[in-house]
């Protein structure tokens, strides 16, 4: 079956600028994730969803960044006034459940803040 | 404060010879334990997963980790490389009643011909 898709594979935008990156996630999948991954590190936890509701979001960095997931499904992330610090590839996963279950990644977006 | 840790930040190998990576972890309690392979330009593939039971495990594309409970470790190993595991491997956990993975800085593999 189809797996977790995300788009745009790449985004280059100019610092100050409005981006908006969506995820699908596999099809019945009730949890969704993001993480961000710098340049040489492993993955961090940004916000995970269970359904339509946002249940942790303790990872995103400020509020410039913001998620939402509003028919449990499709997810975007959108980041505000973005820093050259953004700059990184954003991934998105997905689970059956939420507790502990194994999580499936997408490709990732690569963000590129010039 | 939780951490995963794997030491080597690059293990370089010959192809045919054996592949060991180290992952240690510090949890409060047993948490679950994952690695996944990143090869360029790819997402993250998981490779094996430990929950409970026996602490051998086995996984795809010939690997396998032993968690080791007295040591706080999960240790990935593959007794024969290919030159298609070059890639960056990273081990990740989880509390057995939580959700975000917490991930190590990762092990870049090269393999030499």
């Amino acid at each position: 079956g189809a797996g977790v898709s995300q788009t745009p594979s790449n985004k280059v935008t100019e610092k100050g600028k409005y981006v908006e990156l969506r995820c699908d996630p596999i099809s019945g999948h009730t949890a969704l994730y993001w993480y961000r991954q710098s340049l040489g590190q492993g993955p961090e936890f940004l916000i995970y969803f269970q359904g339509t509701g946002a249940a942790d979001d303790s990872g995103l960095p400020n509020d410039r960044f913001f998620a939402v997931r509003p028919e449990g499904s499709v997810s975007t992330l959108k980041i505000q006034r973005t820093e050259r610090g953004d700059s990184a590839v954003y991934l998105c996963a997905s689970s059956l459940v939420v507790t502990a279950d194994t999580q499936y990644f997408g490709p990732g977006t690569r963000l590129t803040v010039l | 404060a939780q951490s995963v840790t794997q030491p080597d930040i690059h293990i370089t190998v010959s192809e045919g010879a054996s592949l060991e990576l180290r992952c240690n972890y510090s949890y409060g309690a047993t948490p679950y334990l994952f690695w996944y392979v990143q090869s360029p330009g790819q997402g993250l593939q998981l490779l094996l997963k430990y929950f409970s039971g026996d602490t051998l495990v086995q996984g795809i594309k010939g690997f396998e980790a032993e968690f080791k409970r007295s040591q706080s470790s999960f240790n990935l190993r593959k007794p024969s490389v290919h030159w298609s595991d070059a890639a960056e491997y990273f081990c990740a956990v989880v509390p057995q009643a939580g959700n975000k993975l917490t991930f190590g800085g990762g092990t870049r593999v090269l393999v030499k011909p």
